[in-house]
């Protein structure tokens, strides 16, 4: 596709259960990110992807979060147990090299509500 | 995790003046910085980005100035448009094992007409 794309793009879900955010990054880039922003505010770094590097996790607010990438395709994110708290907007992104002077390019967003 | 745990600051500026917004970063041996645009309801976009052996950079109606001594970035958008009301984030390239790029608290743009 042209741009990055998530889905789904809206997902309400109740307390407790778990949900899979997904994301389709622009097809060549090797890096992928996740972010969360939560109403008003910033981006939270979560996870980032690079190649077949180990990923760096070290953004993950608890052992609930998880995220999986298949080569330097698909991504998922996972929520265990879903929390209020974890009600945001969570953000993919993909860049063709590391970081490394290249922009990133951002998907539309999952908006997640947690009931 | 990193970066924004506080609501925006807002900027309100009057259509057809010029606009700044400061962005402070955090790590001294970040190389690359990019501003991004977010509209409500989207994702962030691209507006400029420098790399660290400049000091500035200019595209259309936007400029981006470095300061490497007090680790200081800002945007300057020159004659300010309604289309230009958004939240402005910059993000910086971190120089270490992971690439990852950091984001910026955030300033909401409002433009008055």
């Amino acid at each position: 596709g042209a741009g990055v794309s998530q889905s789904p793009s809206n997902k309400v879900t109740e307390k407790g259960k778990d949900v899979e955010l997904r994301c389709d990054p622009i097809s060549g880039h090797t890096a992928l990110y996740w972010y969360r922003q939560r109403l008003g505010q910033g981006l939270e770094f979560l996870i980032y992807f690079q190649g077949n590097s180990a990923p760096d996790k070290s953004g993950l607010p608890s052992d609930r979060f998880s995220a999986e990438r298949t080569g330097e395709s698909v991504s998922t994110l996972t929520i265990q147990r879903t929390q209020q708290e974890d009600s945001a907007v969570y953000l993919c992104a993909s860049s063709l090299v590391p970081g490394g002077n290249t922009e990133a390019f951002f998907g539309q967003g999952t908006r997640l509500t947690v009931v | 995790g990193e970066s924004v745990g506080l609501h925006l600051p807002t900027l309100s500026v009057q259509e057809g003046d010029n606009s700044i917004i400061n962005c402070a970063y955090s790590n001294s041996a970040s190389d690359y910085f990019i501003w991004y645009k977010q509209e409500s309801g989207k994702g962030p976009q691209f507006i400029i980005d420098i790399r660290s052996n400049m000091d500035k950079r200019q595209g259309q109606r936007v400029t981006v100035l470095l300061n490497k001594t007090v680790k200081h970035l800002s945007l300057q958008i020159a004659a300010t448009q309604p289309g230009d009301s958004a939240v402005y984030f910059c993000a910086e390239n971190r120089v270490d094992s992971s690439y990852k790029l950091i984001f910026g608290s955030g300033t909401r743009l409002l433009v008055r007409p």
